[in-house]
């Protein structure tokens, strides 16, 4: 089983800033099958980007994302307050097994 | 519009068996994986299984002699059948519409709680 451990597991911002997480994997993953969800409180789960640094529709410009192998990140280039959620990667890396992350929770100051 | 709604017992006895539904509309189950995904309170997400369009299926392999998914295409509903339940099942359980051969979740169900309790 490919293990995903993000980090932090909670984080603070203040507006404007810029944060970035991570999704650490135990084994290599495929850029084209690393994905990350975006999770509000009392939600269920929207896709954000996918495979790896491709936004979802109505995803805003401020979202990026990279990486490759076993190292994947997001990063908010300017934090609003619409942005406090937990975000989870997700991976498929081989036959039949999916993946989560245990998720960043991001906090708004 | 894609929409997904799941639809349960939400209180259900432990050892006993569980069984949800999640009814489609906006696509066909015949051209699309459904995937089920639960997350316990305050915790994070753990896949289940999926019914691919063509109706095999792949499984969980932490939970894959407890679990049965199958589909009616002509209803556009799947099913979920989970047995032995125990507490730790206690969950809020999603139906995930797969997309294609980039393996990610496009579109989710709202979900539905399942307490397992005596």
């Amino acid at each position: 089983e490919n293990v995903l451990t993000q980090s932090p597991a909670i984080m603070s911002a203040s507006p404007g800033e810029k944060v970035t997480m991570t999704c650490r994997a135990s084994s290599s993953v495929s850029s084209s099958y690393l994905h990350w969800y975006q999770q509000k409180s009392g939600a269920s789960p929207k896709l954000w980007i996918y495979s790896t640094s491709n936004l979802a529709s109505g995803v805003p410009a401020r979202f990026s994302g990279s990486g490759s192998g076993t190292s994947y990140s997001l990063t908010i280039s300017s934090v609003e307050a619409e942005d406090a959620a937990t975000y989870y990667c997700q991976q498929y890396s081989g036959y039949p097994l999916y993946t989560f992350g245990g998720g960043t929770k991001l906090e708004i100051k | 519009q894609v929409q997904l709604k799941e639809s349960g017992p939400g209180l259900v006895a432990p050892s006993q068996s569980l069984s949800i539904t999640c009814t489609v509309s906006g696509f066909s189950l015949s051209r699309y994986s459904v995937h089920w995904v639960r997350q316990p309170p305050g915790k994070g997400l753990e896949w289940l299984g999926m019914i691919w369009g063509g109706g095999s299926t792949d499984y969980n392999s932490a939970l894959k002699s407890r679990l049965s998914i199958s589909k009616d295409n002509s209803k556009s509903q799947v099913f979920l059948k989970m047995n032995s339940l125990q507490t730790d099942d206690t969950a809020m359980y999603y139906c995930a519409r797969g997309y294609g051969n980039q393996y990610y979740f496009d579109y989710w169900g709202q979900g539905t709680t399942l307490t397992v309790s005596s």
